[in-house]
C-alpha cells in the first residue's frame, strides 16, 4: 500500500513564526504536491515538485516555499505565518510520467494565532 | 482560465441512487478523477476516465463525455457510510498537479 504520512495531525503556530509542514512517501513517486483546503473553496494547489530539487508554483503560492532534497521528502514552508493561513494541508504524490492518481497524505490542521 | 462545478450538496436515503454532476473548462485535458473523502480525512481514489463512456466499479460508476466537458458519478444502493465529499478533479496534462472542484457534501438519511 502506498503511505504519505506527514509530520503533524495538528498545529498551532503564532503570527510570524516560521513554520514547515514535512511530508514523505514510500512509493518512490516522482511528483510530490501539497494543497491547502478551506470551506467553500475546496483544494488548492501551492506548489509541486516532479522531482529532486525541482518545483513549480501552483495556484497560490504566496507565502509559501518548498524544499526537496530527497525524492521521498517534500516539505512546505510558511516564511512567517499568518492567520490567513489557517486551514487544512494536505500533502499527495504520484508516480511521474503519464497521468495517475494521487495518493493523499491524512493532512495537518494548521492553526495561525 | 479554468473551471470546473459541481453542486455543493446533495441529500439521498439509504438504499436510492444518486448522480453528482461535474462540469469542466480547462485548457487542456487529459482525464478526469474522483475522489471521496470523509470529514477529517484524506481524499481516497475512487475513478478515473480519460476516455468518453461509462466506467463501473461495484457500486460506483462514473461516466464522460469529453465533448460536453461533462461527468458524472453515480451511486447505487446508498449506504450511511457513503455520507461524504466527492471530489471531482481534472488533469490537464499527463504528469502534473490536477485542478479540483469545490466538492459535493452528500448526505444520506435513513
Amino acid at each position: 500500500d502506498v503511505k504519505v504520512t506527514q509530520s503533524s495531525r495538528y498545529l498551532v503556530k503564532r503570527t510570524g513564526e516560521k513554520v514547515f509542514l514535512e511530508c514523505v512517501q514510500d512509493m518512490d513517486h516522482e511528483n510530490m504536491f501539497w494543497y491547502r483546503q478551506d470551506p467553500g473553496l475546496g483544494l488548492r494547489l501551492i506548489y509541486f515538485s516532479y522531482d529532486v530539487k525541482m518545483k513549480e508554483k501552483g495556484d497560490i503560492p504566496e507565502g509559501y516555499s518548498v524544499s526537496r532534497e530527497k525524492k521521498e521528502r517534500f516539505s512546505l514552508i510558511l516564511e512567517s505565518a499568518s492567520t490567513n493561513q489557517t486551514s487544512m494541508y494536505l500533502c499527495a504524490s504520484s508516480p511521474g510520467g503519464y497521468t495517475y492518481e494521487q495518493y493523499f497524505g491524512p493532512g495537518t490542521r494548521l492553526t495561525v494565532t | 482560465g479554468q473551471n470546473i462545478d459541481q453542486p455543493t450538496e446533495m441529500t439521498a436515503t439509504e438504499g436510492a441512487i444518486v448522480q453528482i454532476n461535474c462540469t469542466y473548462q480547462t485548457s487542456g485535458f487529459n482525464g478526469l478523477f474522483w475522489y471521496q473523502q470523509h470529514a477529517g480525512e484524506a481524499p481516497t481514489f475512487l475513478s478515473y476516465n480519460v476516455l468518453d463512456g461509462l466506467e463501473e466499479k461495484g457500486r460506483f460508476s462514473s461516466f464522460l463525455s469529453r465533448s460536453k466537458g461533462y461527468s458524472y458519478l453515480l451511486l447505487k444502493e446508498l449506504q450511511m457510510k457513503d455520507s461524504a465529499s466527492y471530489l471531482c478533479a481534472v488533469s490537464k496534462q499527463a504528469g502534473t498537479a490536477l485542478i479540483f472542484g469545490k466538492g459535493t457534501t452528500l448526505s444520506v438519511s435513513s
